[in-house]
């Protein structure tokens, strides 16, 4: 979905390092979502904002920390990476309450190879 | 993890052919999602059916939901080459509409030319 920015879409860093992905999207929807994706894992998701400076946990939050500044950006980052973090990682908008029953818009992920 | 099951995990056909997909969850679910990716791209949502619904149609894609089994089928007739992609289940979940998703493990489809 164009409307949703990743950057960078590949990144190769070194172990211990500070990594900082960003998103950005022009749907003008209030939450937003991060997510990682492992092979035969399915998509997991790490933090998700309901509006700016909403954070709230998601199933694999350890390791990771997010920033909502504004509605329509939000960047996840890695204090201090390490292998297993390795992963394709994705964002994701959707629009508010409608009875809840909102698809999710993805952006076209950034693979992170940490080594 | 309350993560759904899809199966099967890989699904090869020819063109024209029809797909079927499942995918069982755990626990309630105010609606499940069905979402497609294509290779190194983001996921596409597809199709959306409540929780009170029990079919739902959109071109070529019909999905089914059983609550009392916890399960949903999604077919693709006439099949393309086109069509070849993963897709994911994801179940949205609980109380307080929070539009938190758990996503299947997906099935990998290859359709023939």
């Amino acid at each position: 979905d164009a409307d949703v920015t990743q950057t960078p879409r590949n990144r190769i860093t070194k172990t211990g390092k500070r990594i900082m992905l960003e998103c950005s999207q022009t749907k003008g929807h209030d939450r937003m979502y991060w997510y990682r994706q492992d092979p035969g894992l399915g998509l997991r998701l790490i933090y998700y904002s309901f509006d700016v400076k909403d954070i709230n946990k998601g199933e694999i939050s350890d390791g990771y920390s997010v920033s909502r500044q504004a509605q329509a950006k939000f960047s996840l980052s890695l204090e201090s990476a390490i292998p297993n973090q390795t992963a394709l990682y994705f964002c994701a908008t959707s629009d508010a309450d409608r009875g809840g029953n909102q698809p999710q818009h993805f952006g076209d992920g950034t693979r992170l190879s940490i080594l | 993890s309350q993560q759904g099951e899809e199966d099967p995990q890989a699904l090869s056909i020819q063109e024209g052919e029809n797909a079927t997909m499942n995918c069982s969850y755990k626990t309630s679910i105010n609606n499940l999602q069905w979402y497609r990716q294509n290779s190194g791209r983001g996921l596409v949502h597809l199709i959306l059916i409540r929780s009170n619904e029990r079919e739902k149609h959109s071109g070529r894609l019909r999905v089914t939901l059983d609550t009392s089994k916890k399960s949903s089928s999604l077919l693709i007739t006439a099949s393309r080459a086109a069509d070849t992609a993963s897709y994911f289940c994801a179940t949205d979940y609980g109380s307080s509409n929070t539009g938190k998703l758990i996503f299947g493990q997906g099935t990998t489809l290859q359709v023939k030319p």
